[in-house]
């Protein structure tokens, strides 16, 4: 199957620091890659969909200004989590969907990033 | 909208017992379902999936019946190991749009020598 890759897979940050996660396809072009948030023994929680070129679109209940998503590639997506509060703390988790060798369109997930804020 | 029940855990079963996890679904549209799972400290992988009413997806020894009628998919196993032990999520995704994918709560699963 397709390769989706994140970095980086852990990272602890201070208070009021911003953070990035980028999410990659690593053998497809992604035409659509998505967002998740999963909170200890709770499941994920679609948080942005993101398509390469044009501005995410937000789930409700979702800050916008606090989590940036650029899709800039059909490879490459990132999030930035700006100012991070503790209760910012998660697990965040990419998808990518595009169309792989043989017009087979599937979705594929991120091992996952855990961030964790002091 | 589109919503994913499933059995909280956590199961606890011993080394080669039946395993079921129930899942039912709600869908606007017709949606393929999916399981996952995620393994401790690791990321979800696909399991197996369905597309359509009465299809059976298969893996690792894992089965799964798309039951339209029921709106269900229980996953099933004959003899679990200890190396099943992870967390199982039932999802589904509804075609067209973004086809995101909408998951349940997750079952996590302990297996015991």
């Amino acid at each position: 199957g397709a390769v989706v890759s994140q970095h980086p897979s852990w990272v602890i940050c201070k208070s009021g620091t911003s953070v990035k996660i980028e999410c990659r396809s690593l053998d497809f072009q992604a035409t659509t890659m998505f967002w998740y948030r999963q909170f200890p023994k709770q499941s994920l929680m679609l948080m942005a969909t993101s398509n390469e070129g044009s501005k995410a679109t937000y789930e409700q209940g979702v800050e916008k200004d606090k989590f940036l998503i650029n899709h800039a590639s059909l490879t490459l997506s990132t999030l930035t989590v700006t100012s991070a509060h503790p209760e910012d703390s998660s697990f965040y988790i990419c998808s990518a969907r595009g169309i792989l060798a043989g017009g087979y369109n599937e979705q594929f997930f991120g091992p996952g990033t855990r961030l964790t804020v002091l | 909208g589109d919503s994913v029940t499933q059995m909280e855990g956590p199961v606890t079963l011993s080394e080669e017992a039946f395993l079921t996890i129930n899942c039912t679904y709600t869908a606007t549209g017709y949606p393929s379902l999916f399981w996952y799972v995620q393994y401790p400290g690791e990321g979800l992988q696909l399991l197996l999936k369905a597309t359509k009413a009465d299809d059976k997806g298969s893996n690792k020894g894992f089965e799964a019946t798309y039951r339209k009628e029921t709106t269900s998919f229980h996953l099933e196993k004959g003899s679990v190991q200890v190396s099943d032990s992870a967390v199982y999520f039932c999802a589904l995704s509804v075609s067209g749009g973004y086809q995101k994918v909408t998951f349940g709560i997750g079952t996590k699963l302990q297996v015991i020598p």
